[in-house]
């Protein structure tokens, strides 16, 4: 297979805490991203972090990159019941705006 | 907000039969992906088109599965016959254009089609 590898594949947090999110990827990149996707809907683009970054927030959330390991995290602060999705992470590498896509991981935050 | 259409939302078909599913990009998108995502899976690229060309169809099934776009704009894939290990979600997605190097388009995504084969 192609894919990364994401864990936990399954995270189950309460309201207001964090939730960590780690993905591994195999080939070199030129960037990462993050995407959210809802119960049997499309991807919906979190953000990206380019190879020569290792650390990019938006709002609630922070992305770190490590080329050396070949590995991403995102954290979400202060979860919300709303942010309850399955996450993924795709790496970008080559001349053709290819990603490779993790398994992703599931998230379940509860009020 | 522009968005990617894709049509239908929902098919259920039997093994052996021909299914098909419609993608219409974002206005002035050139480029257009395919990808499967089995359920539990992320998803993965099955074909690319740059315009009407196809730039990557490595992971697509060529014996049962096709895909055009002859205008440059929507675009339709095609499995025939379906097996039931065809099941899963059909997303497509749509970006500017792909650049070489560390510039790249965002990618976004319609909402797929869930096919089921029974």
């Amino acid at each position: 297979s192609q894919q990364g590898e994401e864990d936990p594949q399954a995270l189950s947090i309460q309201e207001g805490e964090n939730a960590t999110m780690n993905c591994s990827y195999k080939t070199s990149i030129n960037n990462l991203q993050w995407y959210r996707q809802n119960s049997g809907r499309g991807l919906v683009h979190l953000i990206l972090i380019r190879s020569n970054e290792r650390e990019k927030h938006s709002g609630r959330l922070r992305v770190t990159l490590d080329t050396s390991k070949k590995s991403s995290s995102l954290l979400i602060t202060a979860s919300r019941a709303a942010d309850t999705a399955s996450y993924f992470c795709a790496s970008l590498s080559g001349g053709y705006n290819k990603l490779i896509f993790g398994a992703g991981t599931r998230l379940a935050v509860h009020p | 907000e522009a968005e990617v259409a894709q049509s239908p939302r929902y098919k259920i078909t039997e093994k052996s039969q021909a299914v098909a599913f419609w993608c219409d990009p974002i206005s002035g998108h050139a480029t257009l992906y395919w990808y499967r995502q089995i359920l539990g899976q992320g998803p993965e690229l099955l074909v690319q088109f740059q315009d009407e060309s196809v730039v990557d169809d490595s992971q697509l099934p060529k014996d049962r599965f096709s895909a055009e776009r002859l205008k440059g704009v929507d675009s339709t894939l095609k499995i025939q016959p379906a097996e039931l290990g065809d099941s899963a979600m059909y997303l497509c997605a749509s970006s500017l254009a792909p650049l070489g190097g560390s510039i790249y388009n965002e990618q976004f995504f319609g909402p797929g089609t869930r096919l089921t084969v029974l």
